[in-house]
Parts: C-alpha cells; structure tokens; sequence
C-alpha cells in the first residue's frame, strides 16, 4: 500500500538553528499538509499546500516556517531559528484530487523534533 | 467548525463491540463526520466519513441520526490492536484543514 514518508524519525537541534523536515507524499497526491502534536496534545494544522503554493496557513505558521516543494516527490518543512516550543512531533500528510472531498487524508509516521 | 464532545476514555475487553458517541450540536447543513484514529507514536489514519444514517466499511461502521447532532463510531469485535485514540472531526469536505479534538482514548483488554 503507498504511503507518506517521512525523515528525519527524530532530530535533536540545538534553540535557534535551522530545521528541514522532508517528506515524500503518495505519488499521484496533489494535496500536501503539515501538522504538528506536541506530547500529549491535539494534532494542530500548520499548513495546506497545493499547485505549489499555501493554501491555507494557521497561526502557528509564522515567519520562523516555510514550505517548499522542491522538485517533483519532495515536500519540506523548514524552521529558521527554532525554539524550545517547537518540539512536537510533525506530521505530513496528502490527499489525492479525486478523494479530496472525502476528507481523506494519508499520514505520514511524523518526524519527532526536540528542541535543546 | 462544528464543535465536537466526545468521551475521553472508553475501556472494553478484546471481542466486545464498542461504541464511541460524538456530539455535534452546531454541525452545519454541509458538513460531514470523520473519524480518524491514532496510535502512540503515529499520524492520524482515516477510518470513515458518512453525511447520514449508516456508512459501513471493512473497519467500523458510522451511524448517523436523521437530526445528525451526534454520531456513533461501531468498531465490531475489538482486538488488543484497536487501542488506539479516536478522533471525531466535522466540517465540510474538499480541500480543507482538519481540526482534531481531544479525542477518545480507547484501552482494549484481554
């Protein structure tokens, strides 16, 4: 079964750095998110992405974040200067264009992000 | 966005079937009802979406009232795998954020 990949699993970073999350959507998906949960918390939306550019943004996504996808299978999350409140664990995820209005979406494992 | 209550906890033994109630008071004439469910560790993974009365599928089944303020997620026979957390979401569909709640924390037992 296709699935959405993910890497890093973890990364440690020190507050401050610069973070890239990658991912690699279904192949035919067209539809592109990322959430975040901090432990122990709801699964929060961060960003919708699609014909290359956001859709739709939360208020967690402010100017620290971006995305980006790069060529045809990549979509990256990048955080400029991180900090301690960002540890969570990022998930993302896709949807294909003729399931997106079942509210279908494919999840990725995450990456675990931990903020020193 | 249609706010939703649902348990917080729910404990049943493996085989038994369990039933996760949703409140949707406020669910607008173009939403629909999503159930996800996740695992430690892991996203969220769609299980079903129904608009009214039934919507059955290889997992669970969703029941729907004709008032549609509440929905019930019918997982058969439960196993130790389906401990998991649930998540009843409402909103319309298409391209759209999905917006999690709490959940409902599922503990099956042998």
């Amino acid at each position: 079964e296709p699935e959405v990949t993910q890497t890093p699993s973890h990364q440690v970073t020190q507050m401050g750095q610069e973070v890239i999350l990658r991912c690699v959507p279904i192949s035919n998906h067209l539809y592109f998110y990322w959430y975040r949960q901090i432990l122990g918390q709801k699964v929060e939306f961060l960003v919708s992405f699609y014909n290359n550019e956001i859709s739709e943004k939360s208020e967690i996504f402010d100017d620290q974040f971006s995305v980006e996808r790069p060529d045809g299978s990549n979509f990256t999350l990048k955080i400029r200067s991180t900090k301690l409140e960002d540890s969570a664990m990022y998930f993302c995820a896709s949807s294909e264009a003729g399931r997106v209005n079942t509210g279908e979406l494919f999840f990725g494992e995450g990456s675990r992000l931990t903020v020193l | 966005l249609a706010k939703t209550t649902q348990p917080i906890s729910m404990d049943s033994y493996e085989g038994q079937e369990v039933n996760i109630t949703c409140s949707h008071n406020n669910i607008a004439t173009n939403d629909y009802i999503t159930w996800y469910q996740q695992f430690p560790s892991q996203g969220p993974r769609f299980i079903i979406q129904g608009y009214k009365t039934k919507v059955t599928n290889e997992v669970a089944s969703l029941f729907i009232p004709a008032d549609r303020k509440s929905s019930t997620l019918s997982l058969p026979r439960v196993s130790l795998s389906d401990t998991a957390v649930y998540y009843c979401l409402v909103g319309r569909t298409g391209f759209q954020k999905l917006v999690f709640g709490t959940g409902t924390r599922l503990l099956v037992s042998p």
